[in-house]
């Protein structure tokens, strides 16, 4: 079944430190970009970042309002995503998701179920 | 930056057709891309590059868009079609933006 599923969500301090991951299964992980999306409490969607594929070296992209702070990464041998996020703001509570775009094209056919950030003291 | 507006809400008699705008400056010439969310739940693409509906997706959900309006139209509304509903485009200097989403509301 071709599915993703994050983890690691939780509370965290304003100004700590927290890392997400998605495990991918049921398609070929390493051929395809990976991003990250979120969405605050009864607010809209927002998108987080990117991560291309080895054929495109891995490089990455940002919104600009987690840009410097968080770092997406990519660990082929267990076909997972990562998302690293750092000097976490109360603004950055959310509920986070890994989705996939099909090859060539810029739409998310493919969501996990997500996991919630909780940015409080 | 892009900019996706879309309208806060969309009231709908079942049976009825229900039509959710997407504007944006020149969105005519992006491939726009649509979701449904149901609370609690991850999106769902609906339809994308305009108009076109991933498999499963019932005939009744179609897009269009030209100048600076996209449209997603929901035929024969049912009770089940009661979500909230995002536009979303590639923006060359955005990168992937979505629009505010729409909740629609089945009367």
């Amino acid at each position: 079944e071709v599915q993703l599923v994050e983890s690691g969500g939780g509370l965290v301090q304003p100004g700590g430190s927290l890392r997400l991951s998605c495990a991918a299964s049921g398609f070929s992980f390493s051929d395809h970009y990976m991003d990250w999306v979120r969405q605050a409490p009864g607010k809209g969607l927002e998108w987080v970042g990117r991560i291309r594929n080895k054929a495109n070296n891995d490089t990455t992209a940002y919104a600009a309002s987690v840009k410097g702070r968080f770092i997406i990464s990519r660990e082929e041998s267990k076909n997972s995503l990562h998302l690293q996020m750092n000097s976490l703001k109360t603004e950055d509570t959310a509920v986070y998701y890994c989705a996939r775009p099909p090859t060539g094209h810029w739409y998310f056919a493919l969501w996990g179920r997500g996991t919630l950030v909780t940015v409080s003291s | 930056s892009y900019v996706l507006t879309q309208p806060p809400s969309v009231s709908v008699a079942p049976g009825q057709t229900a039509r959710i705008t997407c504007g944006g400056n020149n969105i005519g010439s992006k491939s726009v891309n649509w979701y449904q969310q149901k609370p609690g739940q991850a999106p769902v693409l609906v339809v994308y590059d305009d108009m076109d509906r991933p498999s499963g997706i019932p005939k009744r959900f179609s897009g269009s868009n030209s100048g600076n309006t996209a449209t997603l139209t929901i035929s024969r509304v049912e009770a089940g079609d009661e979500a909230d509903y995002y536009c979303q485009v590639w923006d060359s200097s955005s990168d992937v933006v979505f629009g505010g989403g729409t909740k629609l509301t089945v009367l």
